[in-house]
């Protein structure tokens, strides 16, 4: 089954422990991203990867790291949590990069607490 | 951010009732995006409207593009149940920049 997997679902941590949320896609897509969901503001993106060794910025990028050393994963580090960072985190996957064109498959979320 | 403008943010009917929820900005788009997102899981696309004007039909949902790509609508007839959801349009700027609206969130009650 085509799909988007994120781990954990569900994450209370404090502030300063450093912690990491998995992404992974079996649709060999090239293009990855990262988003924040926050009550009346809609999905910001985080960051975003167009292909292996290949991520830049999104919207809201401060505060988090990501990488792309496979085709498949797109993991989303916080170095040192902070209460801001409190939110439900989605992974998504397209074909390509084209916005508003492609579809994007979104995992089913994290929704992680910092206190 | 900008944001696309989303209307009703809240909308609660009775089944079998039909509805419109819409999604504006003062902004030219592309293309716009319709997703709905189901509580505990991740938005999953409905319709993609590219030409203004565009209409689109999936089954009882029906999505139109404004004639200037800077609105678009989402009308349900004869509402169930299944509709429940938060309902995400998201618009083309560029080739990469995609804006979402905060969405509409609909409750149909049987």
């Amino acid at each position: 089954e085509a799909q988007v997997t994120q781990n954990p679902r569900y994450l209370i941590t404090v502030t300063g422990k450093k912690l990491t949320v998995t992404c992974s896609q079996n649709m060999n897509h090239e293009y990855m991203s990262w988003y924040r969901q926050d009550p009346g503001l809609g999905l910001r993106q985080i960051y975003y990867s167009m292909n292996v060794e290949a991520t830049d910025k999104g919207d809201v990028p401060e505060g988090y790291k990501v990488s792309r050393k496979e085709k498949r994963n797109f993991p989303l580090i916080l170095e040192s949590p902070s209460p801001n960072q409190t939110s439900l985190y989605f992974c998504a996957s397209s074909l390509s990069r084209a916005a508003g064109k492609e579809t994007q498959y979104f995992g089913p979320g994290t929704r992680l607490l910092v206190l | 951010t900008q944001l696309l403008e989303q209307s009703p943010q809240f909308l609660s009917i009775q089944e079998g009732e039909n509805l419109t929820v819409y999604c504006n900005s003062s902004s030219v788009f592309s293309s716009l995006q319709w997703y709905r997102q189901e509580p505990g899981e991740g938005p999953v696309l409905l319709v993609t409207v590219v030409t203004g004007g565009e209409v689109k039909k999936l089954k009882r949902l029906t999505f139109q593009f404004g004639d200037a790509r800077k609105d678009s609508s989402l009308h349900i007839t004869a509402a169930q149940p299944g509709d429940t959801g938060l309902y995400l349009c998201a618009g083309a700027k560029s080739n990469y920049q995609l804006i979402w609206g905060a969405g509409t969130k609909l409750i149909i009650k049987p």
